[in-house]
């Protein structure tokens, strides 16, 4: 069964405390995406990885990164959390093959809020 | 500049019938893809079918097929015999390749309420 897994689903903070969010999946998918979604705004890219320790720039990584040391693992991490983070995280896989990527499988979400 | 635009916000059908919702989209490639995805209540985002720009066949999937008219570059979801549980947002994506970027992007999706 393919899966997107995220953790936390939930998340409380205070502002300038350090947010950790996690995501797996067992497809051993290539790419891994983390997306914010905010009313009005839709999904917006934050940062692509195309595999272990190949990672890239999104639409709105400021403020955030990542780490990816397994395949299956993917990570963003709020250094210092803003209130205008406070937002629901989406992670998200899909199958590379020849170059390219295929459909994106998400993960149920993160809301975090930063007090 | 890619773009992906779906200007209907919200539709509401009766159960049982058919509903059709419209996505146009801008590229300057040749090669791309075409996505819907359907976001529940609970903010379940879920992969519904796929029409890759070179195939002329729309794509279908269970009660979800595809209107793909290229020379208009749309592409919309049309969902048979709709029930309840369909209700729900729907999101058209595209994805092209360029310089080894895989991201899709994302219209800002449309409300679909099924009534009984």
């Amino acid at each position: 069964d393919m899966k997107v897994t995220q953790m936390p689903r939930y998340l409380i903070k205070r502002m300038g405390e350090n947010v950790l969010l996690e995501c797996g999946q067992d497809m051993s998918h290539e790419t891994m995406y983390w997306y914010r979604q905010d009313p009005g705004l839709g999904l917006q890219l934050i940062y692509i990885s195309y595999d272990v320790d190949s990672n890239s720039e999104g639409d709105i990584p400021k403020g955030y990164r990542v780490s990816r040391k397994k395949r299956e693992h993917f990570s963003l991490i709020l250094d210092s959390a803003k209130t205008n983070q406070t937002s629901v995280y989406f992670c998200a896989s899909s199958f590379t093959t020849g170059g390219h990527s295929y459909e994106q499988y998400f993960g149920p979400g993160t809301r975090l809020t930063v007090l | 500049a890619q773009k992906v635009t779906q200007t209907q916000t919200s539709i509401s059908v009766m159960e049982k019938t058919t509903v059709t919702m419209d996505c146009v989209y801008e590229t300057q490639d040749s090669s791309y893809f075409l996505f819907w995805y359907k976001q529940t209540a609970s903010g379940e985002i879920v992969f519904l079918i796929r029409q890759d720009s070179y195939k002329k066949e729309n794509a279908t999937v269970g009660h979800y097929s595809l209107n793909f008219q290229k020379p208009k570059s749309s592409i919309g979801l049309i969902i048979t015999a709709t029930q309840i549980e369909d209700s729900a947002v729907y999101f058209c994506a595209m994805r092209e390749a360029y310089q080894g970027g895989r991201a899709l992007i994302f219209g800002t999706g449309t409300t679909v309420s099924v009534s009984p």
